[in-house]
């Protein structure tokens, strides 16, 4: 079983503050990860994708990425309310077409 | 626009009898897959397909089965469903490595 896991929070930060959510994966060999974000009541939407170490940004959200310590982050930036919702990481272990999701990480931003 | 469709939305139905669940995606995706979502226990890989007539199982696919004619839909089958395959299901289209859900199908099994 290939385990992604996340801390499932909740997460509270204020308005205009960074949030960082991690994530940890079990399988050495993964090549991709991306982060998808979740409304109550609605499917998951992608945010982020990244596939090799270090820093990804893309407006507010920078997704960084270690292989080697097995980790794989989000940041938002400036976090706004309409941040809240829940954020899932994806795994897919470069072997084939299963992708692996943690049980995600729920983000309540305060006005 | 580019789409993921899911129908029903919402079912209640009685174990042992046979449904459907339809996908389909405008986007002439070759890679579709079909997940559950229950508390808990996040998204969960139940098939999916590389292109038509090519499936493959995921991490549960126990209870269900699948099929690809078109390269637009991807319908989800339980012949025989029982309570414990009450969930939230989504089905996915896929582009290079990234997903594209449809809207979920929130089924009961009584």
């Amino acid at each position: 079983q290939k385990e992604v896991e996340q801390n499932s929070g909740p997460l509270s930060v204020p308005e205009g503050a960074i949030a960082s959510l991690n994530c940890t994966y079990s399988d050495r060999g993964s090549q991709s990860f991306f982060w998808y974000r979740q409304y109550s009541g609605k499917s998951p939407e992608l945010i982020m994708s990244i596939y090799s170490n270090g820093d990804k940004e893309d407006g507010r959200f920078t997704a960084q990425l270690n292989k080697a310590s097995q980790y794989v982050s989000l940041l938002i930036r400036d976090s706004q309310p309409s941040d809240s919702a829940t954020y899932l990481c994806a795994v897919n272990p470069g072997t084939g077409n299963q992708f692996y999701f943690g049980t995600g990480t729920s983000l309540t931003v305060i006005p | 626009e580019a789409q993921v469709t899911q129908n029903p939305r919402y079912l209640i139905t009685v174990t042992g009898k046979k449904l459907t669940v339809t996908c389909s995606q405008n986007m002439n995706h070759e890679y579709m897959s079909w997940y559950r979502q229950d508390p808990g226990l996040g998204l969960r890989q139940i098939y999916y397909s590389m292109n038509v007539e090519v499936t493959d199982k995921g991490d549960v696919p126990e209870g269900y089965k699948v099929s690809r004619k078109e390269k637009r839909n991807f319908p989800l089958i339980l012949e025989s469903p029982s309570p414990n395959q009450t969930s939230l299901y989504f089905c996915a289209s896929r582009y290079d490595y990234e997903q594209y859900f449809g809207p979920g199908t929130r089924l009961t099994v009584t």
